[in-house]
């Protein structure tokens, strides 16, 4: 199984609203990662866990939390989004082994989010 | 920390012609560099990387990748495209040290003429 698994695929919510973003993996992977992509943009890296464990904030607002319950989950938790905050949020994971030679990420097909 | 460029923003080719999309990044020690791409519709794919050893990396369905070090690039190549080409490319990079911060380049929309 080499996929990395994103629900919901769609989501519109409120600006008030509090939504959660999954993500799960069965590689054995230990990093995993939140990226964000606005349309024809590259992704923006958010957030890294390692090992369970943040080890990259890329200075993200405090509207997004994320969250790592086990090696194998990675959940994103929305509350107070901006209409700005639209885009694909992309979750990835990668074997996490520091040597960083045999790094490459796995994408998955991301979650749509509208907020209005 | 790292940053990575890529100058063409769409690139127009009829089947059969050759291709070479430019990257170019900024890191003051060793990086790990890597093409990715994205068909229409799909997710992430990685195309090819390069980490240490032969500058010549050769990944999936032909394409192969140049690391110059003198130049700060890792332009990608092809020789031959066809229309399934078509997609977005990303280059990105990795400082060796932060091997798990890939930070991605704009991107390159490759058109390709039937």
């Amino acid at each position: 199984d080499t996929e990395v698994t994103q629900t919901p695929k769609h989501l519109v919510m409120g600006m008030t609203n509090k939504k959660s973003l999954k993500c799960e993996q069965h590689m054995g992977h230990r990093a995993m990662y939140w990226y964000k992509q606005k349309a024809k943009k590259p992704p923006e890296l958010m957030f890294v866990y390692s090992y369970e464990k943040l080890s990259i904030n890329e200075s993200v607002p405090s509207r997004f939390s994320p969250e790592c319950p086990n090696s194998s989950l990675l959940n994103l938790h929305l509350h107070a989004l901006q209409p700005e905050d639209s885009a694909l949020y992309l979750c990835a994971s990668s074997s996490g082994v520091k040597t960083a030679n045999n790094e490459k990420l796995f994408f998955g097909s991301g979650t749509q989010l509208s907020v209005l | 920390a790292q940053s990575v460029s890529q100058h063409n923003h769409h690139v127009i080719l009829s089947e059969a012609a050759s291709l070479e999309l430019g990257c170019n990044y900024s890191y003051g020690g060793t990086v790990n560099l890597f093409w990715y791409v994205q068909y229409p519709g799909q997710h992430l794919q990685l195309l090819l990387k390069y980490f240490s050893g032969d500058p010549l990396v050769k990944g999936i369905k032909g394409f192969e990748a140049e690391f110059i070090k003198s130049k700060f690039s890792f332009n990608l190549r092809k020789p031959s495209v066809q229309w399934s080409d078509t997609a977005e490319y990303f280059c990105a990079v990795a400082g060796y040290s932060s091997a798990s911060k890939i930070i991605f380049g704009s991107g390159t929309r490759l058109s390709i003429r039937p």
